[in-house]
């Protein structure tokens, strides 16, 4: 069975506090990984697709990596507009994603 | 690009009414649509894909004659939850296949008294 699993589940952190979140996953015929921001309430906003080990990917302070069993979202010098909930979801094929429990952060000023 | 839209954003109906929730793709064609469910403080649960033209395939525990899906064009994919009770309230999100990612209304919040 597929799983993905994301931590932490919450993190704050002061303004220009530089951090990671993580995302584990075991699942089957791995085809890319895909990065989410969701604001409350919202639907997710796509933000990265990852294909391969060794791949990174940069939008604004947001640099996303991956391995063969994790990726890591590396938020550099964060804003407090850059608080939300982030979700992987590892992509297996006919765009069905399968998504993490997703990691809130909360940045204050 | 990739805009994808919901309507209504908001709905509040009451036990036993029917509700239709529509998701458009404005900017692109989807050949393939998903519609998602959400709790509060949990991630996106799958509840069936359509594609374009053909029937939709619901995940395990989904009951396909209570979420009613159609996927009638290659912009536009309903989701009508018939017979609707107050455990059927819960945050939708639909997702459309814009080649290799898929993008996210914004979604519809059922309340059902």
């Amino acid at each position: 069975e597929d799983q993905v699993t994301q931590s932490p589940e919450a993190l704050r952190l002061q303004e220009g506090e530089s951090s990671s979140l993580n995302c584990s996953y075991t699942v089957s015929g791995l085809r890319g990984l895909f990065w989410y921001r969701q604001d409350p309430g919202k639907g997710p906003e796509f933000l990265f697709t990852l294909y391969s080990a060794g791949e990174e990917k940069e939008k604004e302070r947001l640099k996303a990596t991956l391995t063969k069993k994790e990726s890591f979202l590396h938020i550099t010098a964060p804003k407090p507009e850059d608080s939300a909930t982030y979700l992987c979801a590892p992509w297996t094929g006919f765009q069905k994603l399968v998504f993490g429990t997703g990691t809130r952060l909360l940045v204050s000023p | 690009g990739a805009v994808v839209s919901q309507h209504p954003s908001w709905v509040i109906c009451k036990s036993g009414t029917s509700v239709k929730i529509e998701c458009r793709s404005l900017d692109f064609q989807a050949t393939t649509m998903f519609w998602y469910r959400q709790f509060p403080k949990q991630s996106l649960m799958l509840m069936a894909t359509s594609n374009e033209g053909s029937k939709a395939t619901y995940e395990q525990g989904v009951e396909k004659d209570k979420f009613l899906i159609n996927h009638a064009s290659l912009t536009l994919s309903t989701l009508t939850v018939t017979s609707a009770h107050p455990e059927d309230s819960s945050f939708y999100i639909c997702g459309a296949g814009g080649g290799e990612t898929q993008y996210f209304g914004p979604g519809t919040r059922l309340l059902v008294l």
